[in-house]
């Protein structure tokens, strides 16, 4: 059974710094790994996208790595702001189309 | 374009009272799906459906049945509330299954207390 895990489950860092949040998983027979964005109250913005084939992704200020072998994934936000403080949660799809989320990193960027 | 639409946003009911979540896409997605959201669970797979007519069960399946009638809607069915089904409930649709690598969307949200 897949297992999703994101450390630390919270982040506090000034606004400008270039941080990275960490993804694992334990079953590296995955289709693709998505990181998402929740607002408080809100639904899930898909960020990006890796398929199992990429080693990366890029979207403006956010980089995603994808490392299958080590089950481990990172999401780089280059100078940070403060309207980057949210929730991101990290997901693996894998067989019978099931994703399997992380319990997620609370992101604060302080001004 | 709407994307994933659900319904109610917000809903309180009372112990053994049934009610239908609605999902609804307007993006031609095969694949739709139910996830309740609970502090310190995370997110988990209630139902899944991969087409019309077509549903099987996820992680969470007890206590709520699904149907898939047409391509576009994915109703959630609660059949007698309990205080446990208190959650965020998330319907989520992709492009298709069968090992199709399409990106995940995500409705707002409903948010469901049992009294």
């Amino acid at each position: 059974k897949q297992e999703v895990t994101q450390i630390p489950a919270a982040l506090s860092v000034p606004e400008g710094e270039n941080l990275v949040l960490n993804c694992s998983f334990t079953d590296s027979a995955i289709y693709n790994l998505q990181w998402f964005r929740q607002d408080p109250g809100k639904g899930l913005t898909s960020l990006l996208l890796i398929q199992s084939s990429q080693r990366e992704q890029t979207s403006g200020r956010l980089n995603a790595s994808l490392d299958k072998s080590s089950g481990r994934s990172t999401l780089y936000i280059a100078a940070s702001q403060p309207g980057d403080s949210a929730t991101y949660l990290c997901a693996t799809r894998g067989g019978a189309q099931k994703l399997v989320f992380g319990q997620g990193t609370r992101l604060t960027i302080n001004p | 374009n709407a994307g994933v639409t659900q319904t109610p946003k917000f809903q309180v009911l009372k112990t053994g009272q049934s009610m239908t979540l609605q999902c609804a896409q307007d993006m031609n997605h095969e694949y739709m799906s139910w996830y309740r959201q609970d502090p310190g669970m995370g997110l988990r797979l209630i139902h899944y459906s991969v087409g019309a007519g077509i549903t099987d069960q996820g992680e969470v399946p007890n206590g709520y049945n699904v149907s898939r009638s047409t391509t576009e809607d994915f109703p959630l069915r609660l059949l007698s509330a309990a205080p446990s089904q208190t959650s965020v409930y998330f319907c989520a649709s992709t492009k298709s299954g069968g090992g199709d690598t399409g990106e995940l969307f995500f409705g707002e949200g409903s948010r469901l207390t049992v009294l």
